[in-house]
């Protein structure tokens, strides 16, 4: 069966600091990746997505960026943290064909940035 | 580009039926899906709908109506444990993406 693992779970990151997080899918290939934010009370704002390794689609102008290094692994980063940044970070995959298959999503990582 | 909207917030009562509407404008559409996320969780998947219809599936129903941009959400018999956001996305099919409306948040009451 397929899994998709997210970390870390929560983070506390300084202003102008770095940020890494991680998304990795197993017990599939050729996934379609997507980064996604969700502020408090909103609804997701789609970031990233990728159809194939070193393949990455931006939706939103900001200081964060993502990269698929491996075909199961997607980034995302930041050279510097903005407190805009804060928010619940989610990845998720779904197959690349099948149209009525669903994205499944990571446990999701709460970031505040202070 | 895409424009997806839902209301901000409905409120029930436990045992009613409540319908929670989606209207959508999209570049290229293939597929509508229903989310539900509880407080501080993921999201989960409740339903799909690809073609004009109702699809069914136990206490809560999906409707699509492609022609006018618009879908629906149907619970029945709510459940106190039914409070929660509920999210429509839509497919774009030729571009891979899946885009999220903004969320309607139900609370239900006893």
């Amino acid at each position: 069966s397929q899994t998709i693992h997210q970390w870390p779970a929560t983070l506390v990151q300084p202003v102008g600091s770095p940020l890494s997080l991680e998304c990795t899918v197993e017990g599939t290939s050729n996934p379609n990746l997507y980064w996604y934010r969700q502020a408090a009370g909103r609804g997701l704002q789609l970031l990233f997505y990728s159809v194939g390794i070193g393949q990455i689609s931006s939706e939103v102008p900001q200081n964060l960026s993502a990269s698929r290094p491996q075909d199961r692994q997607f980034i995302l980063s930041s050279k510097k943290l903005l407190l805009s940044d804060s928010g619940f970070y989610l990845c998720a995959w779904r197959p690349r064909t099948g149209g009525n298959t669903e994205a499944f999503f990571g446990q999701g990582t709460r970031l505040t940035v202070v | 580009g895409q424009n997806i909207d839902q209301p901000t917030e409905m409120t029930a009562t436990e045992g009613a039926i409540v319908q929670i509407n989606c209207t959508y404008q999209t570049s290229g559409f293939n597929g509508l899906f229903w989310y539900q996320q509880h407080a501080g969780e993921a999201p989960t998947f409740l339903s799909y709908n690809v073609l004009d219809g109702l699809e069914e599936k136990g206490r809560f129903s999906s409707f699509l109506s492609r022609s006018k941009g618009y879908s629906y959400l149907l619970l029945k018999e709510l459940q106190m444990k039914d409070s929660a956001s509920y999210l429509c996305a839509v497919r774009d099919g030729g571009f891979q993406k899946l885009v999220f409306g903004t969320g309607t948040r139900l609370l239900v009451s006893p």
